[in-house]
């Protein structure tokens, strides 16, 4: 079991370039969400998704589009990166029904660093 | 407005020690309530979670925390720490109509001397 995947790691970027951060989970998660986290602000939140179709802004959505074609993948796009996006981005998942009891909680993975110059 | 406050940036702690990580809340309701942890150049692990019932809630690693709702707080606790508790301590929260959103506090780095 595999979890939260992210992909890639690491990445380095020019300012206008655009990419894409994938992040898979092998769960059966409805929800999935992709979170960054930059110093002194802790983690807001960008964009979110409830199920396959259906995505929603979270905190900080600008500059950033997200798609939710299947249950499994949630990839979170950047069009014209800019420095500001300089930042550590985690993708999280979990099951909607019952709420966040017993082991339904959120489930990070583990992080994609990225670089705008 | 809704917010998560952790009043303390940077804690340094002697190995041995006890430790407290201050968290409080603003919101209308009791929210959901949360402590994570991120050791250097990992993700984000649950140490422990209150949804309602008992207030003092036990977690993974040592770790405990309480829930005030007079003082709208859930400071974590551990008595005695080790080295490995070197990390930084996330508290968040999730609104009970829509409990899948976390919203995160700023983090507290965690120093743990010899």
């Amino acid at each position: 079991n595999a979890g939260v995947t992210q992909t890639p790691k690491f990445q380095v970027l020019k300012t206008g370039q655009s990419m894409t951060l994938q992040c898979a989970q092998d769960m059966n998660h409805e929800y999935m969400s992709w979170y960054r986290q930059d110093p002194g602000m802790g983690l807001r939140l960008i964009h979110y998704s409830v199920g396959a179709g259906i995505t929603d802004q979270g905190e900080v959505p600008n500059g950033y589009n997200v798609s939710r074609s299947t249950t499994e993948d949630f990839p979170l796009r950047l069009l014209s990166a800019a420095p500001s996006q300089t930042s550590v981005y985690f993708c999280a998942s979990r099951q909607l029904a019952g709420g966040p009891t017993g082991a339904n909680v959120l489930t990070f993975g583990a992080g994609s660093r990225l670089t705008v110059l | 407005a809704q917010s998560v406050t952790q009043p303390d940036i940077h804690i340094t702690v002697s190995e041995g020690a006890s430790l407290e990580l201050r968290c409080n809340y603003s919101y209308g309701a009791t929210p959901y309530l949360f402590w994570y942890v991120q050791s250097p150049g990992q993700g984000l692990q649950l140490l422990l979670k209150y949804f309602s019932g008992d207030t003092l809630v036990q977690g993974i690693k040592g770790f405990e925390a309480e829930f005030k709702r007079s003082q709208s707080s859930f400071n974590l606790r551990k008595p005695s720490v080790h080295w490995s508790d070197a990390a930084e301590y996330f508290c968040a929260v999730g609104l009970r109509s829509n409990d899948y959103k976390l919203s995160f506090g700023a983090g507290t780095t965690v120093t743990v001397r010899a």
